[in-house]
């Protein structure tokens, strides 16, 4: 079992900050990293797939970042909204067909 | 274009009973995956089904076991089933095997008394 680890547990913020967070995961067999967005009661949102060292990816007001040789993935928030509000997973992927998930990033945004 | 489904929502079953849980893929999605996330956990590989062969398989044991059909539609079964087993299953749909998107079903919750 791989060891993928997100950071923090868990934060709350005021709407309109900005914030991040991180995903490490193993530097060695690398093949993509996951990111997806699981609002409550809902099912886990794909944000993105991120394949190369270096790769930058935006979507709106989220973006992220990949250093693969450190092993590691920055997500982005900018100008929080209370509808941002949700467990972040990111998941890495090896050459075989597995995801090997976190265990999420909980943030909250207060209004 | 549907979204992935999957029923039931929730279940409630005895140790030592079978369970099996459905899932419908995305329109055109060849490749299901199923997950167990457990309380306080990330989601868990469990196995991965492409074109209605075992393509890849977690750390789960042989009770675990699935089935994908003609259409990609695809079942996960669990025998003999422990306390343990009670968690969220997700499944996941993708166009192929390799870095394509998952696109995850609302799951279903299932609690082993």
């Amino acid at each position: 079992i791989l060891n993928v680890e997100q950071s923090p547990q868990s934060l709350h913020v005021q709407e309109g900050d900005s914030t991040n967070f991180t995903c490490s995961f193993p530097s060695s067999n690398f093949y993509a990293l996951h990111w997806y967005r699981w609002e409550t009661a809902k099912s886990p949102e794909a944000l993105f797939v991120m394949t190369l060292n270096g790769d930058e990816k935006k979507k709106g007001r989220i973006s992220a970042t990949l250093n693969t040789k450190e092993g590691y993935s920055y997500l982005y928030i900018k100008g929080s909204q209370p509808e941002d509000s949700a467990t972040y997973l990111c998941a890495f992927k090896t050459g075989a067909n597995n995801l090997f998930f976190g265990t999420g990033t909980r943030l909250t945004v207060i209004p | 274009e549907t979204g992935v489904t999957q029923s039931p929502t929730h279940l409630i079953k005895t140790r030592g009973q079978q369970v099996t849980l459905r899932c419908s893929s995305q329109s055109g999605h060849n490749t299901v995956s199923w997950y167990q996330q457990a309380l306080g956990q990330g989601p868990q590989f469990i196995f991965q089904y492409y074109r209605e062969e075992e393509n890849g398989r977690g750390n789960f044991p042989p009770r675990f076991s699935g089935l994908q059909f003609p259409n990609y539609s695809s079942e996960l079964n669990v025998n003999a089933l422990e306390l343990d087993d009670s968690a969220l299953y997700l499944c996941a749909s993708s166009l192929g095997q390799g870095s394509d998107t998952q696109y995850f079903g609302p799951g279903t919750r299932l609690t082993v008394l």
